[in-house]
């Protein structure tokens, strides 16, 4: 089982929706844990950290957490189509990993005008 | 506050010649991270430096090797390149034993042809 897991996508919704990019990990002793959205062509941008269980809110984005489940997710509300872009998931492994981070592969979102 | 900067922005290099890539950590980072991130495949961990030290190496083969220097730049050289080397190289920056994310430069894109 890799890593870190999420589904490529692409995930299309039309604007003013609420976008909802899933993220499911295999080690239990994952700690900190990230989004990052990438534009075609340019370089990850953190945008969300969460390090417990529970929501993280910050404008429009909100961060969830559930270590029990292994999974995070990242709610987009009132998406616009800036807001097309792959979008990373992010975390720490134990141990020798705990302070870099694994990737996921990305979902690519697509936000329909 | 500068961001981390890295040089060169695109570079075409031929197969079997040596290439080296630059970084600058933001003011008050030590960790250097380098990632590479090949069509397809996600951001793969290449190496970790902080201190000058080699923290730790990702699953990539010794002709991919680096450096940090005093001043906490840091250098990634490719040896005997080959066409599958053909990536996104990024580099990141935080500081030292924090869990926090990181920051992205906004890579270098080598071609090998």
């Amino acid at each position: 089982q890799k890593e870190v897991e999420q589904n490529s996508g692409p995930l299309s919704v039309p604007e003013g929706a609420i976008a909802s990019l899933n993220c499911t990990y295999s080690d239990r002793g994952s700690q900190s844990f990230f989004w990052y959205r990438q534009y075609s062509g340019k370089s990850p941008e953190l945008i969300m950290s969460i390090y417990s269980n529970g929501d993280k809110e910050d404008g429009r984005f909100t961060a969830q957490l559930n270590k029990a489940s292994q999974y995070v997710s990242l709610l987009i509300r009132d998406s616009q189509p800036s807001d097309s872009a792959t979008y990373l998931c992010a975390l720490t492994l134990p141990g020798a990993g705990s302070y870099q981070l694994t990737f996921g592969k990305g979902t690519k979102l697509s936000v329909i005008p | 506050e500068a961001g981390v900067t890295q040089s060169p922005t695109h570079l075409i290099k031929t197969r079997g010649q040596q290439v080296t890539l630059r970084c600058s950590p933001i003011s008050g980072h030590t960790s250097v991270y380098w990632y590479q991130q090949a069509l397809g495949l996600g951001l793969q961990f290449l190496l970790w430096y902080d201190e000058g030290e080699e923290r730790n190496r990702g699953n990539f083969p010794p002709r991919f090797s680096g450096r940090q220097f005093p001043n906490y730049s840091s250098e990634l050289n490719v040896n005997a390149l080959e066409l599958e080397d053909s990536a996104l190289y990024l580099c990141a920056s935080k500081m030292f034993l924090t869990n926090y994310g990181y920051t992205f430069g906004s890579g270098t894109r080598l071609t090998v042809v």
